[in-house]
């Protein structure tokens, strides 16, 4: 089974500044698709981004970028120029391709943005 | 607005109760896929339909089932309710198997 974990429990940033958050995840799949969600206070589930495995350029969102790294089994979250509406708990996500197509999250960081 | 909607947003129950959740996915989506968000196990995976069809199970218990109508919408249904089952529990479509899914706002559940 696939497992994600988010080792950052809590991440605050200064507004207009650059955050990082981290993702790795264990697979032994070749194809699949890895998502970040943002879920602010009224608890929406929000699509941030996707990646496809084999696409080997990380994928781009206006402000949010992901390092996509296969052979690391790593996928990081790159916002830039945080603003105050950033704050919210991001999801990492895997999702297999085979039969089922369920996303498997990880345990979730929470990200404060300091004005 | 993901375009996917979830009936009622809040429900207070007694333990041994059931309830029933509903779920209209955004239209044209055949999949339908439900999650549970709790403070103890995080976001997991309960089921999923395509097309009125079962297509996967997660960690969904005995007590807990679910089905999907000739018009997509679907239901979960809990019974016997016991404390642990309060919870976050949403539904996400999307238009086929591979594809992103989209989430409605949830259900907030207290059982009491």
């Amino acid at each position: 089974a696939q497992t994600v974990t988010q080792s950052q429990p809590e991440m605050s940033v200064q507004e207009a500044e650059t955050v990082t958050l981290s993702c790795t995840y264990d697979t032994s799949e070749s194809d699949y698709y890895l998502f970040w969600y943002k879920q602010p206070p009224s608890r929406q589930m929000i699509l941030v981004i996707r990646q496809e495995a084999y696409k080997q350029q990380n994928a781009t969102e206006n402000r949010f970028s992901v390092n996509f790294q296969k052979a690391a089994k790593s996928f990081s979250l790159k916002i830039s120029d945080s603003q105050l509406g950033d704050a919210a708990m991001y999801f990492c996500a895997y999702r297999s391709n085979n039969a089922g197509n369920m996303l498997t999250f990880g345990g979730g960081t929470r990200l404060m943005v300091k004005p | 607005d993901s375009g996917v909607t979830q009936t009622p947003k809040h429900l207070i129950t007694a333990t041994g109760q059931r309830v029933t959740l509903r779920c209209s996915p955004r239209s044209g989506d055949l999949s339908v896929y439900w999650y549970q968000q709790s403070l103890d196990q995080g976001l997991q995976f309960l089921i999923q339909y395509y097309n009125g069809e079962e297509r996967a199970k997660g960690n969904i218990l005995e007590r807990f089932s679910a089905q999907q109508f000739p018009d997509l919408h679907s239901e979960l249904n809990l019974s016997s309710l016991e404390l642990g089952d309060s919870a976050l529990y949403f539904c996400a479509s999307g238009p086929s198997l591979s594809y992103e899914q989209y989430f409605g706002p949830g259900t907030r559940l207290t059982v009491t």
